[in-house]
């Protein structure tokens, strides 16, 4: 059974700070990681994706990947309100659907 | 990438009724999924949808609940059976294209209420 496991949250920060979310996960055999972002009432959109260790950058999203410690996480810098949402942490192996965790509610203060 | 309607938006059904939600795609994919959000709670699989055959579930999902079908590579429905307040949901058709490198995407949901 593959579990992910995020802080519900809500994790609140200024406006223009850096919000850091963070993702573990059970199963070794992982191997593609996946930020959706999902705001109330609608559905999930893809922001990030990750295979290998290490940072991937894509304007102000970062995301980190550590296998050894079986740790995923997002930054983004410069948090604007519209960044308040949700962010679900994804993961599969191979080709299998995706398998979720529960999200952490993310709010940006003005 | 593709654009996915679900019809209906939203609906409010009596206990002990059926609906079905239909997925539509405006163009071919690979794969198709159906997953459950209900309040508070993140995405849990429900099925994947495969052309042509019978579906393949997650398990505490069954057929005879969620009996699915997929008649080609830009349909699928799902059929909510003998409804119960517990059925009350977000149900989220995702489709995949893998022979285009693409990862899943969300349909944008049908909300179910059962009273």
């Amino acid at each position: 059974q593959k579990e992910v496991e995020q802080n519900s949250g809500p994790l609140s920060v200024p406006e223009g700070a850096i919000a850091s979310l963070n993702c573990t996960y059970s199963d070794r055999g992982s191997q593609s990681f996946f930020w959706y972002r999902q705001y109330s009432g609608k559905s999930p959109e893809l922001i990030m994706s990750i295979y290998s260790n290490g940072d991937k950058e894509d304007g102000r999203f970062t995301a980190q990947l550590n296998k050894a410690s079986q740790y995923v996480s997002l930054l983004i810098r410069d948090s604007q309100p519209s960044d308040s949402a949700t962010y679900l942490c994804a993961l599969r192996e191979g080709n299998t659907p995706l398998v979720f965790g529960k999200g952490t509610r993310l709010s940006v203060i003005a | 990438s593709a654009v996915i309607s679900q019809k209906p938006s939203r609906d409010i059904c009596q206990r002990g009724t059926s609906l079905t939600i239909q997925c539509q795609v405006d163009s071919q994919v690979t794969m198709m999924f159906w997953y459950r959000q209900q309040p508070g709670q993140s995405l849990t699989l429900i099925a994947t949808a495969n052309q042509g055959s019978e579906a393949t579930y997650e398990s505490g999902f069954v057929i005879d609940k969620f009996p699915i079908s997929r008649p080609n590579l830009t349909f699928s429905t799902l059929t909510v059976s003998n409804m119960s307040p517990e059925d009350s949901s977000i149900y989220l058709c995702s489709v995949e294209n893998q022979k285009m490198g693409e990862t899943q995407y969300f349909g944008p949901g049908t909300r179910l209420l059962v009273l």
